[in-house]
């Protein structure tokens, strides 16, 4: 099973700064790698596939970069709506699918 | 537009068995692959499920395999999950999901609790 590890846990930053996700495969997956973002009480929303991709109607402040085992996912100016959960997940072999645990993004 | 809309949650005892459904509209499901994606309370997500566009290939993780199903009905657009032999670790929200490759369409989820 592919591992996927995720850090930090928790960022802290203000509205208006930038955000950087990391994201960490065990071992590669090529580009077959998203995100999504998950508000509280809501079900997760595709933000990008293929590492670098964004989903139909994700704003531009939001990209993602990487390929192999070491991705990031980063927001240029944050939004109050951006303070969320974000979950990076492999999908290099159907069936074989894997989350990390999660980033909480929160307002410092 | 692409709806995903499940049911059939609820609470049920240990041991227990429970069906979930998915109604799909906007696209024909015949057409790609679905999945069954939970979360526990103030958890993360956790694959669980997979069926393939013609229904013919499945794929479980092994927390769950042996006990819960996994099933489609093309000609209803319906997608099922039977669960069986329910533990307390199963309780969660239960996520219908579409891919591509990329899960890009999810449910509202469905809570399932397993307690006596």
């Amino acid at each position: 099973e592919i591992v996927m590890t995720q850090s930090p846990a928790t960022l802290s930053v203000s509205p208006g700064e930038r955000a950087t996700l990391s994201c960490r495969a065990s071992q590669s997956v090529s580009s077959n790698l998203a995100w999504y973002q998950q508000r509280p009480g809501q079900a997760p929303r595709l933000l990008i596939y293929g590492a670098s991709t964004r989903a139909t109607g994700i704003p531009a402040r939001f990209s993602g970069s990487g390929s192999g085992t070491e991705f990031t996912l980063t927001i240029s100016s944050l939004q109050s709506e951006d303070f969320a959960v974000y979950y990076c997940q492999q999908y290099n072999s159907w069936g074989l699918y894997t989350f990390g645990q999660g980033t909480k993004l929160e307002i410092k | 537009e692409v709806q995903l809309v499940e049911s059939g949650g609820g609470l049920v005892q240990p041991g227990g068995s429970l069906r979930l459904s998915c109604s799909a509209s906007g696209f024909a499901l015949s057409s790609a692959s679905m999945h069954w994606v939970r979360q526990a309370p103030g958890k993360g997500l956790e694959y669980v499920s997979t069926i393939s566009s013609d229904g013919f290939g499945t794929h479980y993780a092994d927390s769950v395999k042996g006990r819960f199903t996994i099933s489609k009905d093309n000609s209803k657009n319906m997608l099922y999950f039977q669960m069986s032999s329910l533990r307390p670790e199963d309780t969660a929200v239960y996520y219908c999901v579409r891919s591509s490759y990329w899960f890009d369409y999810w449910g509202q989820g469905t809570l399932v609790t397993v307690s006596s």
